[in-house]
């Protein structure tokens, strides 16, 4: 696509359920980013996908937070047993890698997940 | 660990004039790239402008520029002539690539309001 598709949009659930959030990334870029941006604040590094391997998942702040990208395009978040403070925005971004040096990161719009 | 500062939580303008964006951070490397982001409502990351560290003349886009002061670690965005469509959060932050992928390190950011 054209862009860095999330979906969805927005996304309620209750205390305690599952969720998955989706990212597409430009055809392409090998580099994948999911961050997270709760009220007030900037986005938060979660893990990092070159390819289709997690190069860097230091970012998780915990094992009920998991993130796939099986064929190196879309990714998908994955967030069990979710809780109130999982609340956030949660957006993607991707870019080309070309060696060291820099490579602009293109976002999406984000998922505004909300747990009641 | 890096981190990035925006002392400046909200910041207001009048139309057609002047405002400058603060932004401080802090590294052990002599390398790096600095960007600023853009953030309206939409939610989607706008890239504004970005400086490489070992460049020292300030990067310009037509009515944005930086004062990057890289012994004092200080990289403010100047808004020249700003319009209603400046309104938006602006971001600052960092990245270190040249070891791998490294992600964005992001202030908290800075809401500017533009008033006609």
């Amino acid at each position: 696509g054209a862009g860095v598709s999330q979906t969805p949009s927005n996304k309620v659930t209750e205390k305690g359920k599952y969720v998955e959030l989706r990212c597409d990334p430009i055809s392409g870029h090998t580099a994948l980013y999911w961050y997270r941006q709760s009220l007030g604040q900037g986005p938060e590094f979660l893990i990092y996908f070159q390819g289709t391997g997690a190069a860097d998942d230091s970012g998780l702040p915990n094992d009920r937070f998991f993130a796939v990208r099986p064929e190196g395009s879309v990714s998908t978040l994955k967030i069990q047993r979710t809780e109130r403070g999982d609340s956030a925005v949660y957006l993607c971004a991707s870019s080309l890698i070309g060696g060291t040096g820099e490579t602009e990161a293109f976002f999406g719009q984000g998922t505004r997940l909300t747990v009641v | 660990a890096q981190t990035v500062t925006q002392s400046q939580p909200e910041m207001s303008v009048q139309e057609a004039e002047t405002v400058t964006l603060s932004c401080t951070y802090d590294t052990s490397e002599s390398d790096y790239y600095l960007f600023w982001y853009k953030q309206p409502p939409s939610r989607q990351m706008i890239l504004v402008i970005r400086q490489e560290a070992y460049k020292q003349q300030n990067a310009t886009e037509n009515r944005f520029s930086v004062n990057f002061q890289k012994a004092a670690k200080s990289f403010s965005l100047k808004i020249s002539d700003s319009q209603l469509g400046d309104a938006a959060m602006y971001f600052c932050a960092y990245r270190f690539p040249f070891s791998g992928n490294t992600p964005l390190v992001f202030g908290k950011g800075t809401r500017l309001s533009v008033i006609a």
